[in-house]
């Protein structure tokens, strides 16, 4: 099984300042059609996951552009440009390209 | 706009069988060529995918799951079902229910979830 590696576990930030969180597979995350099955999932208190990225990059219907992904085989990354107070929560990294599909272990945002 | 709302027994005696339903709206569970999936998430832990039931209605599990799981798709209804035999207290977490894309651009991607149900393991 992949694992999803996620650091760091806990970022506490300055409202208005990025936040980037780091996620690690320990495979390589291509799948044998060329694409790379990496999203990222926003999870506010009390709520259920939310998608936010898909394939690596690409922003999900009405996400907000100050949400970026980026990266490649077993390295990406989720930045936030500017961070705002409706973004507090876990954030965790998802694989779909090999079964079973894994998550990270989340990564807490929270703010100064 | 999708929604889907879990439902069931949200408490289990040890042994026996966790059931859960999850509705589908605002889209035909049998239009798209989506796939629909369990994920679990213990008290303040994270996620455990469970299961997928593909468009073909192919089933697949959790490996470290696969002997107690089974999920099905009642398509008159609109809705797939989770059954989870034999729980333990391990088994007691908030279980999610979400689409999945089966082709095109959302491919693999788990685009709309549930609000989840949580499920106690008691005696």
């Amino acid at each position: 099984d992949i694992v999803m590696t996620q650091t760091p576990l806990s970022s506490p930030v300055t409202l208005g300042q990025p936040a980037s969180i780091s996620c690690r597979s320990s495979q390589s995350l291509v799948h044998s059609d060329g694409n790379t099955y990496l999203s990222w999932l926003q999870q506010r208190p009390g709520q259920p996951p939310r998608l936010l990225i898909y394939k690596i990059s690409n922003r999900f219907s009405g996400v907000p552009d100050r949400f970026s992904g980026s990266g490649a085989g077993t390295d990406f990354t989720l930045k936030i440009s500017r961070v705002e107070a409706e973004d507090v929560g876990v954030y965790y990294c998802m694989q779909a390209t090999q079964f079973p599909p894994s998550f990270g272990q989340g990564t807490k945002l929270e703010i100064k | 706009q999708l929604q889907l709302q879990e439902s069931g027994s949200g408490l289990v005696k040890p042994s026996q069988t966790l059931s859960l339903t999850c509705a589908v709206s605002g889209g035909s569970i049998s239009s798209g060529g989506y796939s629909w999936s369990w994920i679990r998430q213990p008290p303040g832990k994270g996620l455990e995918w469970i299961g997928y039931i593909y468009h073909s209605g192919s089933t697949y599990y959790n490996p470290s799951l696969k002997s107690r799981v089974t999920i099905s798709v009642d398509r008159s209804k609109n809705q797939f079902s989770l059954k989870l035999s034999s729980v333990t207290a391990a088994d007691t977490a908030v279980y999610y229910c979400a689409r999945v894309g089966g082709f095109g651009e959302l491919f693999k991607a788990f685009d709309y979830w549930g609000q989840g149900t949580l499920v106690t393991v008691s005696s």
